[in-house]
């Protein structure tokens, strides 16, 4: 089975903390992609990162950073010096490759608050 | 870039009557993806196409709701009748070779 857990359902720091948002995820692939969004509340879905399952690089992207650690099946986005702009409602999602199976399968979502 | 365009962003309508939500995806994107997000259920798949053809419509509720796809720049999703339970956002998105969805801004529909 596909699945993807987001087991923080909310956070809330105060701006120019850092934070994680964590994210596990499950499939019998050896093959896959691993996704982030961010749903601002104006109500869009952005597309923030993609990451194969056969490269566990971690990525840095100004202050966003992602940790993919296959060992445990993670894939944690963190925020460093957050800012008031980044509250929103992040989501992780899992591409798995089973023939015919394209869906994106998304995670809850955790709804991240950074307080001024 | 344009990116995913969507119409109406808003529809507020009867019960019983016919609500059709319109999509056109980024130019070169080969699969487009209908998406619903409602409080209690998250974000779900209705349909997706692959080069126009629909691949999987596992996800769409019931008979009510129809995906059609005439053109690489042109989709629509049809509810007919509608019901206050079709109360949703629904987000477009198209797909690059790359496997990156981009979506649109949405259409916040209202049954009442």
């Amino acid at each position: 089975a596909q699945k993807v857990t987001q087991a923080q359902t909310e956070i809330s720091v105060v701006e120019k903390e850092d934070v994680t948002l964590d994210c596990v995820y499950e499939t019998r692939d050896t093959t896959y992609y691993l996704f982030w969004y961010k749903q601002p509340p104006s109500g869009e879905l952005v597309f923030l990162i993609r990451r194969n399952s056969f490269d566990e690089q971690n990525e840095i992207s100004g202050r966003y950073s992602w940790n993919f650690q296959k060992s445990t099946s993670s894939f944690n986005f963190t925020i460093t010096a957050s800012q008031v702009v980044d509250s929103a409602v992040y989501f992780c999602a899992l591409r798995p490759t089973i023939q015919g199976a394209q869906k994106l399968v998304f995670g809850q979502g955790t709804r991240l608050t950074i307080n001024p | 870039d344009a990116g995913v365009i969507q119409s109406p962003r808003h529809e507020v309508t009867e019960m019983g009557q016919e609500v059709t939500l319109r999509c056109k995806p980024i130019s070169g994107h080969n699969s487009l993806f209908w998406y619903r997000q409602t409080m209690m259920r998250g974000l779900e798949l209705l349909i997706y196409f692959n080069n126009n053809v629909p691949i999987d419509d596992s996800g769409m509720p019931e008979d009510r709701f129809s995906a059609k796809m005439p053109n690489a720049s042109f989709s629509t999703l049809k509810i007919q009748p509608s019901e206050p339970r079709d109360s949703a956002v629904y987000f477009c998105a198209s797909r690059n070779r790359k496997y990156e969805q981009y979506f649109g801004p949405g259409t916040r529909l209202t049954v009442t």
